[in-house]
């Protein structure tokens, strides 16, 4: 089936800085690959997705890049703020098992004023 | 539109008890998808429905099971429940099933003790 790892687990940036964080997945089937965020003892929130068609999309200060070749894809958040503080999941999606969404382990962003 | 919503959003209960969650999609939302989200084992998907039907199930025991209803709301029971059982189940809704974006509910913060 398909396996989502995400790196690095922890990131610490200073406001301002940009923050990266990639995730590379098993399947090459994979079509559909979402970025959530989710803050302490909230839900998780969509902040932006990619197709598998579609190498780039940007909104804002957040971007993802798909690689598929390579099968990864990256997060990249540009000009961080104190609010962009939380857990970032990384998601693929998978039909060929039944897995549906398998999301990578997270990545906890800490933005230091 | 009010967003997912899911009931009840704490509970208590003790080993070997059932229990059953309540998740309400986004209206005209028909795919419920239903995770557990722990520390050690992140977020691992269990089912989804869609039209009232199961449509696909991750790998957990038979103890978990699941329901949809015509009104596109959902119920997911785990039966003989473990310590181990201890979790954040989120379920989140999708207009149709498949990789479409899916929006996440509070959540249902479970404790067995």
């Amino acid at each position: 089936g398909e396996n989502v790892e995400q790196h690095p687990s922890t990131l610490s940036v200073q406001e301002g800085d940009s923050a990266v964080i990639k995730c590379t997945y098993s399947d090459s089937a994979s079509n559909y690959f979402p970025w959530y965020k989710q803050e302490l003892g909230k839900r998780p929130q969509l902040i932006i997705d990619i197709r598998s068609n579609v190498g780039e999309k940007k909104d804002q200060r957040i971007a993802v890049t798909l690689n598929k070749t390579a099968k990864h894809f990256s997060l990249h958040i540009t000009e961080t703020q104190p609010e962009d503080s939380a857990v970032y999941f990384c998601a693929a999606w998978e039909d060929n098992y039944g897995q549906n969404f398998v999301f990578g382990p997270g990545t906890r962003l800490s933005v230091l004023p | 539109k009010a967003g997912v919503t899911q009931t009840p959003r704490y509970l208590i209960k003790t080993r070997g008890q059932q229990v059953t969650l309540s998740c309400s999609p986004i209206s005209g939302h028909r795919s419920v998808s239903w995770y557990q989200q722990t520390p050690g084992q992140g977020l691992q998907f269990l089912f989804e429905y869609f039209s009232e039907t199961q449509r696909n199930k991750g790998n957990f025991p038979g103890r978990f099971s699941g329901r949809q209803f015509s009104n596109s709301r959902s119920e997911m029971n785990v039966s003989t429940l473990e310590l181990g059982d201890s979790a954040l189940y989120l379920c989140a809704s999708s207009l149709v099933a498949g990789p479409e974006t899916q929006y996440f509910g509070p959540g249902t913060r479970l404790l067995v003790l």
